[in-house]
């Protein structure tokens, strides 16, 4: 299995655009995670989906990120509009029942 | 909330030394706790999982304790290796599959 899958690696761009982060999670895992981590808070959760359906978002900053996951094996994270304070490295997790969560290798995320 | 805490920050060893790094949770209501590697600009590598019914995991030189009346993890590396330089990162599970993490343990490993 190749794993969990995210694009873009690295992503530039200037504040008020918009970004979108793509997922794919491993075969079979009926859960997938947002993350972020930056140097100041460490990693924490954006959003949670199980079975496709968001769970828990209470970790999302605020209006301008949202997050889809129109089937099983893809979903993404958007920032509208983009600002300096959204630059992190964000990841993508999965897993299934086991609930051991694999990881993504993230993307990170720099907005001059 | 729960809050995770990993001491120490950063631990600088030689190599061939026993070494344990701590993880410390404030709510005991776990599922269970994951330790986690993590390389320079690269991703989270899962390194054990324990269950909130086990007290403890091996794999190879690795081996994490659990205990959870106490809000305690450990991780144990037995004869470190320049290899095992990275960021080492406790997470709890308290429910629904979303993990806390702590800010980890920076791990150096000289030769």
């Amino acid at each position: 299995d190749a794993g969990v899958i995210q694009s873009p690696r690295h992503e530039v761009t200037e504040m008020g655009q918009e970004v979108t982060l793509r997922c794919k999670p491993i075969s079979g895992h009926n859960s997938l995670f947002w993350y972020r981590q930056t140097m100041m808070r460490g990693l924490e959760l954006l959003i949670y989906f199980n079975n496709n359906v968001p769970i828990d978002d209470s970790g999302m900053p605020e209006d301008r990120f949202s997050a889809k996951m129109p089937n099983a094996s893809f979903s993404t994270l958007k920032i509208q509009p983009s600002e300096p304070r959204d630059s992190a490295v964000y990841f993508c997790a999965s897993n299934a029942h086991s609930y051991e969560q694999y990881f993504g290798p993230g993307t990170r995320l720099t907005v001059t | 909330k729960q809050e995770v805490t990993q001491i120490p920050a950063a631990l600088s060893v030689p190599e061939g030394e026993n070494l344990v790094l701590n993880c410390s949770f404030t709510d005991s209501a776990i599922y269970n706790l994951q330790w986690f590697r993590q390389d320079p600009g690269k991703g989270l590598t899962s390194l054990l999982l324990i269950q909130s019914s086990q007290r403890e995991q091996t794999s190879g030189r690795l081996n994490a304790s659990l205990d959870k009346s106490s809000g305690r993890s450990t991780l144990y590396i037995a004869a470190s290796q320049p290899g095992d330089s990275a960021t080492y990162l406790c997470a709890v599970n308290s429910g629904y599959s979303t993990l806390t993490f702590g800010k980890g343990t920076m791990l150096l490993v000289s030769p």
